[in-house]
């Protein structure tokens, strides 16, 4: 019965290649969201998306694609990924825009 | 655009002292979030603070918010070993995002 998951929690890959990270939240919540923390814990918000339209859309490269089949799930594709993007992911929703956020439990993602 | 800064970023303290985390943001904000992070682990929420003057507690961990000064505090009383952790200040930004802090990382030692 976790609020929000995520899959998988650890992710290493070569530069290059393409992954996928998934998000499911089961609180009934509009809103979804995809944050990156690099490895000093700074945290900062990517991409938003409320009832399945996104919303927020950081300066973020192209290569980062979110998707949303409905208003549960959000997932995040990376293609031809670089040392950089080497960090933690986080997916969280809330009730709506911006309220109270609730986080899943992150996906380690390791580009070698 | 909307900056907020903690101080102190890192904070090393005994069980059983008071401290304070600072939280100043840069410009208008209604509302101000409180969040834990455990290494390796999500965030978790702590406190909501709506409106100026607003005191949250909740056992030795109090917030509070002044919004004329564009200020909220997180005051630990009586430290213990299990409030260990990375302390997030965050607000919204323009009621659409929330701009994070750049963290607080609290050690405390028996």
């Amino acid at each position: 019965d976790t609020a929000v998951s995520q899959t998988p929690k650890y992710l290493v890959t070569q530069m290059g290649n393409d992954k996928s990270i998934k998000c499911e939240q089961n609180l009934g919540h509009d809103t979804m969201y995809w944050y990156k923390q690099d490895s000093k814990k700074f945290l900062k918000i990517m991409f938003s998306y409320n009832n399945k339209e996104l919303i927020i859309n950081e300066t973020v490269p192209n290569r980062f694609s979110p998707k949303s089949p409905d208003k549960a799930h959000l997932n995040l594709h990376i293609n031809s990924l670089e040392l950089g993007d080497s960090a933690v992911y986080f997916c969280a929703s809330s009730p709506d825009a911006v309220r109270e956020q609730f986080f899943g439990p992150g996906t380690r993602l390791t580009v070698l | 655009e909307l900056k907020v800064e903690q101080n102190p970023l890192f904070l090393s303290m005994q069980e059983g002292k008071n401290y304070t985390i600072y939280c100043n943001y840069s410009t208008t904000s209604d509302r101000l979030y409180w969040y834990r992070q455990d290494p390796g682990k999500s965030l978790e929420s702590l406190f909501v603070l709506l409106s100026n003057g607003a005191v949250k507690q909740e056992r030795r961990l109090m917030a509070s918010l002044d919004t004329k000064a564009r200020l909220s505090t997180l005051h630990i009383t009586a430290a213990v070993h299990d409030l260990s952790a990375t302390y997030f200040c965050t607000c919204e930004e323009g009621a659409q995002k929330l701009v994070f802090g750049q963290g607080t990382r609290l050690t405390i030692n028996p």
